[in-house]
């Protein structure tokens, strides 16, 4: 199979503070990993992709000094929402690539973030 | 530059009938995939199925059926005699060969009433 976990499920954090959201592929080795977000009954908008060993690549409109993302393994990468507001409140879903020739992701479960 | 439109926000359908959900998309490229996922409530997305742009054969799996139409740029799902348990959220999806990034659409919310 191909599995991707997403730690924590959810997360309640006070405005200002920092939050880190990791994502696991748990039985494959993953090139790239994607993060997405999505608002409340909107489509799932591409954040960034991030290649294991290297800079994640951002999307246009995303502030990569508030949304920190690091792929230090071939199993994990994590993004941390810096000085978080209640703005950033949101559902974040990870995905994972196995190979580069590769179209198929795997989604992790997703994470709700709550900033109050 | 690619792009998804599903254009149906909304729909809802009483339980048994069959129901249809749209998805256009537009792309420069010859080679490129289509998906479509379901989000019920608890958020995870579930992924139906994947179609490369040289494989226009229609699929049936079960209730589903898909129905890819190059010529209109469209990946049309099917359901056949819906249940409760479809009411969810359903996107459908593109990646281009030249970028291999995951574009959606808006989603579909559908309603299955009892």
């Amino acid at each position: 199979g191909a599995v991707v976990s997403q730690h924590p499920s959810r997360v309640i954090c006070k405005s200002g503070t920092s939050v880190k959201i990791e994502c696991r592929s748990l039985d494959f080795q993953a090139t790239t990993m994607f993060w997405y977000r999505q608002f409340p009954k909107q489509s799932l908008m591409l954040m960034a992709t991030s290649n294991e060993g290297s800079k994640a690549t951002y999307e246009q409109g995303v502030e990569k000094d508030k949304f920190l993302i690091n792929h230090a393994s071939l199993t994990l990468s994590t993004l941390t929402v810096t000085s978080a507001h209640p703005e950033d409140s949101s559902f974040y879903i990870c995905s994972a690539r196995k190979a580069v020739s590769s179209y198929e992701q795997y989604f992790g479960p997703g994470t709700r973030l709550t900033v109050t | 530059a690619q792009k998804v439109t599903q254009a149906q926000t909304e729909i809802s359908v009483v339980e048994k009938e069959d129901v249809t959900l749209d998805c256009v998309y537009e792309t420069r490229d010859t080679t490129y995939y289509l998906f479509w996922y379901k989000q019920p409530p608890s958020g995870e997305l579930v992924f139906l199925i994947r179609r490369n742009s040289f494989d226009e054969q229609n699929e049936i799996s079960g209730r589903y059926s898909w129905n890819f139409q190059k010529s209109t740029s469209s990946f049309n799902f099917t359901i056949t005699a819906s249940q409760v348990v479809d009411s969810a959220v359903y996107f459908c999806a593109l990646s281009e060969a030249s970028g291999f990034k995951t574009i959606f659409g808006a989603g579909t919310r559908l309603f299955v009433k009892a």
